[in-house]
């Protein structure tokens, strides 16, 4: 079983929809978790990080946190072409330094 | 310059060669990362550390060589490497150790080994 596992992908949604990506991991110590922004050829942008259970808001994107299911997810309302990248999820390891990735979903929003 | 800045951008190196990829960060962070990230897997840790003390090799082989002179700047020192090693190597700072603020990486060194 990997640590950390993403939709495999790709995902495509039209221009206006609501895009869902989701993550389960293998840690149920893991404290911190972090979704990253990838666009080809460019390195990963840190977009949303969470850490309690629930749901943290910021501008379109949403991201929801169950660690009873051991789950997190993002969301992204009104999705936008320059929405379309590959997306990161990481979780923060009980030893410190270490963050965990998984594979990426790729979406791909069509106007 | 702001942020992650990792030169050169592009790397094309022959298996015998010696080469040294270089880190800087701007954003006064405690700790460093290289990451490798090949097609088709997931980003991979090489080496953390923490106001330059090195605190985690993965089990990374000896070819690849890390250099932390200060709490700004990082290297990745390479020898004899083999094709299979070509991927994009980030390197990444965080706040402190725990990284609970996430990663701030730079733009990466695309490498070729020929």
């Amino acid at each position: 079983q990997k640590e950390v596992e993403q939709n495999s992908g790709p995902l495509s949604v039209p221009e206006g929809a609501i895009a869902s990506l989701n993550c389960t991991y293998s840690d149920r110590g893991s404290q911190s978790f972090f979704w990253y922004r990838q666009y080809s050829g460019k390195s990963p942008e840190l977009i949303m990080f969470i850490y309690s259970n629930g749901d943290k808001e910021d501008g379109r994107f949403t991201a929801q946190l169950n660690k009873a299911s051991q789950y997190v997810s993002l969301l992204i309302r009104d999705s936008q072409p320059s929405d379309s990248a590959t997306y990161l999820c990481a979780v923060g390891s009980t030893n410190a330094g270490k963050s965990t990735f998984g594979d990426g979903t790729t979406l791909t929003v069509k106007p | 310059e702001t942020g992650v800045t990792q030169t050169p951008r592009h790397l094309v190196m022959g298996m015998t060669n010696k080469k040294s990829l270089k880190c800087e960060q701007h954003l006064g962070h405690n700790a460093m990362y290289w990451y490798k990230q090949s097609a088709k897997k997931p980003l991979e840790l090489m080496f953390v550390y923490s106001l330059e003390e090195r605190v985690e090799n993965n089990s990374v082989p000896s070819r690849f060589s890390p250099e932390c002179p200060n709490s700004s700047h990082l290297f990745l020192h390479l020898h004899t490497l083999q094709p299979e090693d070509s991927a994009l190597y980030l390197c990444a700072s965080s706040q402190d150790i725990l990284g609970i603020y996430g990663y701030t990486f730079g733009s990466g060194t695309r490498l070729t080994v020929v």
